[in-house]
């Protein structure tokens, strides 16, 4: 079975900042997808960015990037330009290409930001 | 669309009692997820059902789970009887069933049992 593991339980950064977020994972399929997930006071699960594990190129949409490695299997998220909004709890996931479906989800980092 | 809608938003029932969390996924969404969130185990798949039909129930933790899916879009899942340990958050999510990303969640059921 996959696993996904955040050895981050909680991170802080200043406002205007840049946080990079770890995420590795373990998995003996080629073929998968990962994912970033920000979760609110609010409770929705918002998706952040997505990877496709046959992409070498890293996701970026705007403030967000990753450094995938899948060689090392690891999944990082960097936010650049930390803002009061982007504090939540931030889920790695991830999901075969193929077979079965759902995610896998890490246990969370929380992300505080510092005005 | 008004995304995945789940009822009711917050659930305090008594131990013993049944309680029923409720989903409307997405229309045109033919794959729907049930999710429970604790502290300690984090966001775990309980059931996922494709074209209303459940495909993979492994994640219920007991027999007192049970979920339906009587059309494409609703889906209940009940717990009989509930015990202070069920107390959770529960979300439901759907998507596309031929893609493998584009999963939607609904805001989540909090649900307290006493």
């Amino acid at each position: 079975a996959q696993t996904v593991t955040q050895s981050q339980p909680e991170m802080s950064v200043q406002e205007a900042e840049t946080v990079t977020l770890s995420c590795t994972y373990d998995t003996s399929e080629s073929d998968y997808y990962l994912f970033w997930y920000k979760q609110p006071p609010s409770r929705q699960m918002i998706l952040v960015i997505r990877q496709e594990a046959y992409k070498q190129q890293n996701a970026t949409e705007n403030r967000f990037s990753v450094n995938f490695q899948k060689a090392a299997k690891s999944f990082s998220l960097k936010i650049s330009d930390s803002q009061l909004g982007d504090a939540a709890m931030y889920f790695c996931a991830y999901r075969n290409g193929g077979g079965a479906d759902g995610l896998t989800f890490g246990k969370g980092t929380h992300l505080i930001i510092q005005p | 669309d008004a995304g995945v809608i789940q009822s009711p938003r917050h659930e305090v029932t008594e131990m013993g009692q049944e309680v029923t969390l409720r989903c409307k996924p997405i229309s045109g969404h033919n794959s729907l997820f049930w999710y429970r969130q604790t502290m300690m185990r984090g966001l775990e798949l309980l059931i996922y059902f494709n074209n209303n039909v459940p495909i993979d129930d492994s994640g219920m933790p007991e027999d007192r789970f049970s979920a339906k899916m009587p059309n494409a879009s609703f889906s209940t899942l009940k717990i009989q009887p509930s015990e202070p340990r069920d107390s959770a958050v529960y979300f439901c999510a759907s998507k596309f069933g031929r893609l493998p990303y584009g999963y939607t969640f609904g805001s989540g059921t909090r649900l307290t049992v006493v």
